[in-house]
């Protein structure tokens, strides 16, 4: 079976220009989750989706949304770069929602803000 | 709140040597734990996880995790490294709950000298 799948693999953008990252789920997983990674620390919970529904917001400012569609597959939009949102964003997807499920990394997307 | 420490940025030990990895926590909830690695450019892939049944949790590629409560400690090891446990190394802490918010420490790299 496939594993997280994101894309785009890399992305270079200006400062105050939008970008969308794209993630799909391992079959079956209805859970989505969206981290932020900046270089040297931990993952960072942006969002969690759930049913297409919102379970968790992490600690980001409103630039930054997501949706999930109905085939479980998300979206990640982040608005007027800056350049602090160079990052690696990594998707994550689970069964279903709660703390004791494991949670699948994809191989994430590099964004840079120029 | 929940919050996760990894003492130390740093560890380096000889192809052969023990492994150890120190993960502390703090959680006002009984936590579920888990052990990322994350080798260069790539995703996270789950190493393994706590989810309170056994206190001693055995995973992938021969490493294993104690939960010490009365330590509040969810510390890694490996009896013997080999060249290809290097990497970085994630502890994260979860609880039950309507998401599935993982909080990670810092990290860990993970050098192995021959």
């Amino acid at each position: 079976d496939a594993g997280v799948t994101q894309s785009p693999t890399h992305l270079i953008k200006t400062r105050g220009q939008q970008v969308t990252l794209r993630c799909s789920p391992i079959s079956g997983h209805k859970s989505v989750s969206w981290y932020q990674q900046v270089l040297g620390q931990g993952p960072q919970f942006i969002f969690q989706y759930y049913e297409k529904e919102e379970r968790g917001r992490g600690n980001f400012p409103d630039r930054f949304s997501a949706r999930q569609f109905p085939n479980y597959s998300s979206e990640l939009n982040v608005n007027a770069l800056l350049l602090g949102d160079s990052a690696l964003y990594l998707c994550a997807s689970s069964l279903t929602s709660g703390g004791a499920y494991e949670q699948y990394f994809g191989p994430g997307t590099r964004l840079t803000v120029t | 709140a929940q919050s996760v420490t990894q003492l130390g940025s740093h560890v380096s030990v000889s192809e052969g040597a023990l492994v150890l990895l120190r993960c502390n926590y703090s959680s006002s909830v009984p936590p579920y734990l888990f052990w990322y690695v994350q080798y260069p450019n790539q995703g996270l892939q789950l190493l393994l996880k706590y989810t309170s049944a056994a206190t001693l949790v055995k995973g992938i590629n021969g490493f294993e995790a104690e939960f010490k409560k009365s330590e509040t400690s969810f510390h890694l090891t490996k009896p013997s490294a080999h060249m290809s446990d290097a990497a970085e190394y994630f502890c994260a802490v979860s609880h039950t709950g309507a998401n599935s918010k993982l909080t990670f420490g810092k990290g860990i790299t993970l050098s192995v000298r021959p």
